[in-house]
């Protein structure tokens, strides 16, 4: 079935460190990927999407490109801030015409030190 | 203007109680969604609606019941209350097919 696996946290990095997160999917079909962010006490926020192979999604200084070779679709930032603190959850939309809705990771605590 | 809205932001309870979640999007969606969120915040799908109609059910106990009165709507019913219950529950919205989906802010639900 499908799913996806992202790194266990928590990360603790130090101000203006470089970030990255992984994630790899298994699934049917071509999925589109995801990634969530949920700042402490909201809801998930869109971070970045990407819906097909080689696709790079970018947004507020993170990217993730759609790897299918290697099934991957991991986060990376060049130099993270305080308020980058957050859980990250990669997510895949389910193949086979179901809606769309999404498989989550497990997510990944992030803490970021001044 | 909020996207999507959950009321109520905290809900505590007693076991065996009835309760309800609301849900409202004015995003225009045809599909709505919830999501629950435990402990070790791992988030899964339960229910997806489109249009009104049920799509996805999950392997929720049937204590759960969705509803949806219009396609802006999806409200969630939970009866008899266990403590299992006890998690933080998201409504969503979004697209068909592959569309990302906006999340409500949640409903913390505690079960004493």
């Amino acid at each position: 079935g499908n799913s996806v696996t992202q790194m266990e946290g928590p990360v603790t990095l130090s101000e203006e460190a470089f970030l990255t997160i992984n994630c790899t999917y298994t699934a049917t079909g071509y999925p589109s990927l995801f990634w969530y962010v949920q700042y402490p006490g909201e809801g998930l926020q869109l971070l970045l999407k990407a819906t097909k192979a080689d696709d790079k999604g970018s947004n507020k200084g993170f990217e993730a490109t759609y790897r299918k070779e290697t099934t991957s679709f991991h986060l990376e930032k060049g130099s993270v801030q305080v308020s980058d603190s957050a859980v990250y959850f990669c997510a895949l939309s389910r193949d086979g015409g179901s809606q769309g809705n999404l498989i989550f990771g497990k997510g990944t605590k992030l803490s970021v030190k001044p | 203007d909020t996207a999507v809205s959950q009321t109520p932001k905290y809900l505590v309870t007693q076991m065996g109680n009835d309760k309800s979640i609301k849900c409202e999007q004015n995003l225009g969606h045809d599909t709505m969604y919830w999501y629950k969120q435990d402990s070790k915040k791992f988030l899964k799908i339960m229910f997806s609606y489109n249009n009104k109609e049920l799509i996805i059910n999950e392997t929720v106990p049937n204590r759960f019941s969705p509803k949806s009165p219009d396609k802006a709507h999806l409200n969630l019913h939970i009866n008899s209350l266990e403590l299992g219950d006890s998690a933080v529950y998201f409504c969503a919205s979004g697209g068909s097919g592959y569309n990302e989906q906006f999340f409500g802010p949640g409903t913390r639900l505690t079960v004493l």
